[in-house]
């Protein structure tokens, strides 16, 4: 089976750091996926990992430990517009689909 | 412009009808995928189709059915055996399966009266 957990809300403050994590539990890994999903609308690439260590894009970071069964995505410097869901989803091998997590809301408050 | 476009985007049937939900994408990608989400329930896979004239059932593929036809189009079926289908619809495509990130349409809003 397959176990993706991610903490439901979150609130962080305009202009700071915030971190949200996700472990995995799944029957085989290839790859983690982070996406940004606005209310109402459709899910956006953010990241991706395979290999452990940080990935870093502008603002937003990913951090991957596979042993641990662990990533987690980091938001710097904070703006209201990133006030969205970001969910987590694993592929477990090859070309299988992505199975997602439930999502984390993150509200930014000024 | 290239993508994958989704429609209805709100969509109202009664109880008993089936209705078709239209997916179509001109990126020219193998994989195209049917998603469910529903409030603090995440995305939950229906079906997936890697290549034309084949496709595979997900987690939650009862009362839904696909086609796959054409590499351009995947369209999803909600039944009238579907329980409970109010919900967000979201159909997604990736270059060659497994390859990387998906690309997703804006989605079909289903309400059942």
């Amino acid at each position: 089976g397959q176990n993706i957990d991610q903490p439901t809300e979150m609130t962080a403050t305009e202009g700071a750091i915030v971190q949200i994590n996700c472990t995995y539990q799944t029957s085989g890994f290839n790859g983690l996926f982070w996406y940004q999903q606005h209310a109402g609308e459709a899910p956006t690439f953010l990241s991706y990992n395979v290999l452990d260590g940080l990935e870093e894009k502008g603002r937003f970071s990913s951090f991957l430990s596979r042993s641990k069964g662990y990533s987690y995505l980091l938001l710097k410097e904070l703006q209201m517009k990133d006030s969205a869901s970001y969910l987590c989803a694993v592929r477990r091998s090859g070309n299988t689909p992505l199975v997602f997590g439930k999502g984390t809301r993150l509200s930014v408050i000024a | 412009d290239g993508g994958i476009t989704q429609s209805p985007k709100y969509l109202f049937r009664k109880e008993g009808q089936n209705v078709t939900l239209s997916c179509e994408q001109n990126l020219n990608h193998d994989a195209m995928y049917w998603y469910r989400q529903d409030p603090g329930q995440g995305l939950r896979l229906i079906y997936y189709s890697q290549i034309v004239n084949d496709f595979q059932k997900g987690d939650i593929a009862e009362g839904y059915s696909v086609s796959r036809e054409k590499k351009e189009s995947f369209p999803l079926t909600v039944t009238s055996a579907q329980k409970n289908p109010t919900a967000f619809y979201l159909c997604a495509s990736e270059g060659l399966a497994g390859a990387g990130e998906l690309f997703f349409g804006e989605g079909s809003r289903l309400t059942v009266l």
